[in-house]
Protein backbone atom coordinates (compact mmCIF):
# COMPACT_ATOMS: atom_id res chain seq x y z
CA UNK A 1 0.00 0.00 0.00
CA UNK A 2 1.25 3.82 -1.05
CA UNK A 3 1.62 5.91 2.04
CA UNK A 4 0.34 8.34 -0.07
CA UNK A 5 -3.26 7.59 -1.76
CA UNK A 6 -5.25 9.80 -3.94
CA UNK A 7 -8.62 9.16 -5.37
CA UNK A 8 -9.83 9.61 -7.86
CA UNK A 9 -6.71 8.31 -10.53
CA UNK A 10 -9.21 10.04 -13.44
CA UNK A 11 -11.83 12.27 -13.21
CA UNK A 12 -13.64 13.91 -16.60
CA UNK A 13 -15.64 17.15 -15.71
CA UNK A 14 -18.07 19.58 -17.47
CA UNK A 15 -17.14 23.29 -17.44
CA UNK A 16 -19.05 24.72 -14.56
CA UNK A 17 -18.75 21.56 -12.28
CA UNK A 18 -17.35 21.63 -8.73
CA UNK A 19 -14.26 19.00 -8.18
CA UNK A 20 -12.92 17.03 -5.41
CA UNK A 21 -9.80 15.17 -5.63
CA UNK A 22 -8.59 13.56 -2.16
CA UNK A 23 -5.58 12.67 -0.44
CA UNK A 24 -5.17 10.26 2.35
CA UNK A 25 -1.78 8.97 3.60
CA UNK A 26 -0.53 7.12 6.56
CA UNK A 27 3.21 8.92 7.63
CA UNK A 28 3.75 11.37 10.19
CA UNK A 29 4.31 14.97 8.18
CA UNK A 30 4.76 18.37 8.36
CA UNK A 31 3.12 19.92 5.69
CA UNK A 32 1.04 18.69 2.61
CA UNK A 33 2.05 20.13 -0.53
CA UNK A 34 -0.80 20.10 -3.57
CA UNK A 35 0.83 20.82 -7.10
CA UNK A 36 -0.56 20.84 -11.16
CA UNK A 37 1.36 19.15 -13.53
CA UNK A 38 0.53 20.25 -17.09
CA UNK A 39 1.04 18.22 -20.52
CA UNK A 40 4.52 19.78 -20.92
CA UNK A 41 5.44 18.05 -17.52
CA UNK A 42 6.69 21.67 -15.53
CA UNK A 43 5.01 21.42 -11.94
CA UNK A 44 3.37 24.29 -10.36
CA UNK A 45 3.19 24.63 -6.95
CA UNK A 46 -0.86 25.57 -5.94
CA UNK A 47 -0.95 25.01 -1.87
CA UNK A 48 1.05 23.93 1.17
CA UNK A 49 -0.63 23.43 4.42
CA UNK A 50 0.25 22.41 7.53
CA UNK A 51 -3.64 22.91 8.73
CA UNK A 52 -7.29 23.86 8.02
CA UNK A 53 -7.67 25.50 4.89
CA UNK A 54 -6.62 27.58 2.45
CA UNK A 55 -8.45 29.60 -0.87
CA UNK A 56 -6.45 30.80 -3.77
CA UNK A 57 -9.09 31.93 -6.49
CA UNK A 58 -11.57 28.98 -7.68
CA UNK A 59 -9.30 26.56 -5.63
CA UNK A 60 -9.61 25.32 -2.20
CA UNK A 61 -7.50 22.99 -0.28
CA UNK A 62 -8.31 21.29 3.29
CA UNK A 63 -6.53 19.66 5.55
CA UNK A 64 -7.44 17.57 8.88
CA UNK A 65 -4.45 16.09 10.24
CA UNK A 66 -6.29 13.88 12.69
CA UNK A 67 -7.54 11.88 9.88
CA UNK A 68 -4.51 12.15 7.62
CA UNK A 69 -6.78 13.20 4.65
CA UNK A 70 -6.37 16.70 2.46
CA UNK A 71 -8.69 17.22 -0.44
CA UNK A 72 -8.32 19.73 -3.48
CA UNK A 73 -11.57 21.37 -4.49
CA UNK A 74 -12.06 23.44 -7.91
CA UNK A 75 -15.12 25.75 -8.09
CA UNK A 76 -16.86 26.28 -11.60
CA UNK A 77 -14.40 24.09 -13.16
CA UNK A 78 -13.41 25.03 -16.66
CA UNK A 79 -10.64 23.60 -19.57
CA UNK A 80 -8.16 25.19 -18.57
CA UNK A 81 -7.90 23.12 -15.52
CA UNK A 82 -7.32 20.12 -16.94
CA UNK A 83 -3.98 18.54 -15.69
CA UNK A 84 -2.25 16.17 -13.17
CA UNK A 85 -2.83 17.52 -9.59
CA UNK A 86 -0.17 15.92 -7.33
CA UNK A 87 -0.42 15.31 -3.38
CA UNK A 88 3.08 15.55 -1.96
CA UNK A 89 3.63 14.95 1.89
CA UNK A 90 6.76 16.60 3.23
CA UNK A 91 8.21 15.06 6.36
CA UNK A 92 11.55 15.64 7.96
CA UNK A 93 13.34 16.83 4.44
CA UNK A 94 11.77 14.73 2.07
CA UNK A 95 8.68 14.33 -0.16
CA UNK A 96 6.23 11.78 -0.74
CA UNK A 97 3.78 11.58 -3.71
CA UNK A 98 0.52 10.68 -4.96
CA UNK A 99 0.52 8.85 -8.08
CA UNK A 100 -1.66 11.97 -9.33
CA UNK A 101 -5.07 12.77 -10.32
CA UNK A 102 -5.55 12.92 -14.05
CA UNK A 103 -8.45 16.16 -14.45
CA UNK A 104 -10.11 16.61 -18.09
CA UNK A 105 -12.50 19.51 -18.23
CA UNK A 106 -14.36 19.26 -21.07
CA UNK A 107 -16.12 22.74 -22.64
CA UNK B 1 13.29 36.53 -13.02
CA UNK B 2 14.15 34.08 -10.18
CA UNK B 3 13.58 29.92 -10.32
CA UNK B 4 14.91 26.94 -11.30
CA UNK B 5 15.93 25.80 -14.85
CA UNK B 6 16.57 22.68 -16.61
CA UNK B 7 18.11 22.14 -20.28
CA UNK B 8 17.53 20.90 -22.07
CA UNK B 9 13.84 19.74 -22.57
CA UNK B 10 14.26 17.06 -24.33
CA UNK B 11 16.94 14.74 -24.31
CA UNK B 12 17.84 11.44 -26.59
CA UNK B 13 21.25 9.35 -25.45
CA UNK B 14 22.34 6.39 -27.19
CA UNK B 15 22.62 2.95 -25.54
CA UNK B 16 25.93 2.31 -23.36
CA UNK B 17 26.06 6.12 -22.95
CA UNK B 18 26.88 8.73 -19.94
CA UNK B 19 24.39 11.63 -20.04
CA UNK B 20 24.27 14.83 -17.98
CA UNK B 21 21.25 17.05 -16.89
CA UNK B 22 21.53 20.78 -16.22
CA UNK B 23 19.73 21.67 -13.06
CA UNK B 24 20.42 25.47 -11.94
CA UNK B 25 18.30 27.85 -9.28
CA UNK B 26 19.06 31.38 -8.60
CA UNK B 27 16.49 31.42 -5.50
CA UNK B 28 19.52 31.18 -3.25
CA UNK B 29 18.33 27.74 -1.79
CA UNK B 30 20.61 25.14 0.15
CA UNK B 31 19.02 22.05 -0.67
CA UNK B 32 18.22 20.77 -4.13
CA UNK B 33 16.85 17.44 -5.40
CA UNK B 34 16.63 15.09 -8.22
CA UNK B 35 13.43 13.41 -9.29
CA UNK B 36 12.37 10.98 -11.83
CA UNK B 37 8.57 10.08 -12.94
CA UNK B 38 7.70 7.64 -14.65
CA UNK B 39 4.26 6.67 -16.13
CA UNK B 40 1.20 5.69 -13.98
CA UNK B 41 4.38 6.30 -10.50
CA UNK B 42 4.78 9.28 -8.30
CA UNK B 43 8.16 10.90 -8.03
CA UNK B 44 10.56 9.26 -6.80
CA UNK B 45 13.87 10.79 -5.24
CA UNK B 46 17.23 10.44 -7.03
CA UNK B 47 19.71 12.19 -5.11
CA UNK B 48 19.05 15.87 -2.56
CA UNK B 49 21.45 17.65 -1.91
CA UNK B 50 21.27 19.30 1.82
CA UNK B 51 24.34 22.38 0.89
CA UNK B 52 27.25 22.36 -1.40
CA UNK B 53 29.97 20.18 -1.51
CA UNK B 54 27.35 17.55 0.59
CA UNK B 55 25.12 14.98 -1.15
CA UNK B 56 23.32 12.24 -0.40
CA UNK B 57 21.21 9.26 -2.08
CA UNK B 58 17.58 9.08 -2.14
CA UNK B 59 15.31 6.18 -2.84
CA UNK B 60 16.28 5.18 -6.61
CA UNK B 61 20.29 6.63 -6.96
CA UNK B 62 21.40 3.45 -8.76
CA UNK B 63 22.69 4.31 -12.08
CA UNK B 64 23.10 8.16 -11.21
CA UNK B 65 25.62 9.98 -10.08
CA UNK B 66 25.09 13.89 -8.90
CA UNK B 67 27.81 16.66 -8.01
CA UNK B 68 27.47 20.10 -6.07
CA UNK B 69 30.26 22.15 -6.24
CA UNK B 70 28.21 25.65 -6.73
CA UNK B 71 25.27 26.76 -4.84
CA UNK B 72 23.20 27.45 -7.70
CA UNK B 73 23.93 23.57 -9.63
CA UNK B 74 22.79 20.45 -9.16
CA UNK B 75 24.02 18.29 -12.68
CA UNK B 76 22.79 14.76 -12.67
CA UNK B 77 24.82 12.02 -15.00
CA UNK B 78 22.72 8.88 -15.78
CA UNK B 79 25.22 6.14 -16.29
CA UNK B 80 25.36 3.49 -18.88
CA UNK B 81 24.30 1.47 -15.64
CA UNK B 82 21.03 2.28 -14.87
CA UNK B 83 19.33 0.06 -17.17
CA UNK B 84 15.92 1.62 -17.54
CA UNK B 85 16.41 5.81 -18.23
CA UNK B 86 13.91 6.76 -20.36
CA UNK B 87 11.87 9.02 -17.83
CA UNK B 88 10.66 12.36 -17.06
CA UNK B 89 13.60 13.82 -14.95
CA UNK B 90 12.27 17.26 -12.35
CA UNK B 91 15.05 18.85 -10.58
CA UNK B 92 13.70 21.00 -7.38
CA UNK B 93 15.42 23.27 -4.80
CA UNK B 94 14.27 24.41 -1.34
CA UNK B 95 15.18 26.20 1.96
CA UNK B 96 15.97 22.91 4.03
CA UNK B 97 13.45 21.30 5.04
CA UNK B 98 10.32 23.64 3.49
CA UNK B 99 8.31 23.76 0.29
CA UNK B 100 10.40 22.74 -2.99
CA UNK B 101 10.07 24.55 -5.72
CA UNK B 102 10.04 22.59 -9.30
CA UNK B 103 11.76 23.49 -12.60
CA UNK B 104 10.35 22.17 -15.70
CA UNK B 105 12.05 19.04 -16.05
CA UNK B 106 13.55 17.03 -18.95
CA UNK B 107 12.61 14.01 -21.07
CA UNK B 108 15.08 11.43 -21.44
CA UNK B 109 14.54 8.81 -24.27
CA UNK B 110 17.00 6.52 -24.78
CA UNK B 111 17.33 5.13 -28.01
Amino acid sequence: KNEVEQSPQNLTAQEGEFITINCSYSVGISALHWLQQHPGGGIVSLFMLSSGKKKHGRLIATINIQEKHSSLHITASHPRDSAVYICAVLGTYKYIFGTGTRLKVLA
Amino acid sequence: DGGITQSPKYLFRKEGQNVTLSCEQNLNHDAMYWYRQDPGQGLRLIYYSQIVNDFQKGDIAEGYSVSREKKESFPLTVTSAQKNPTAFYLCASSPWGETQYFGPGTRLLVL
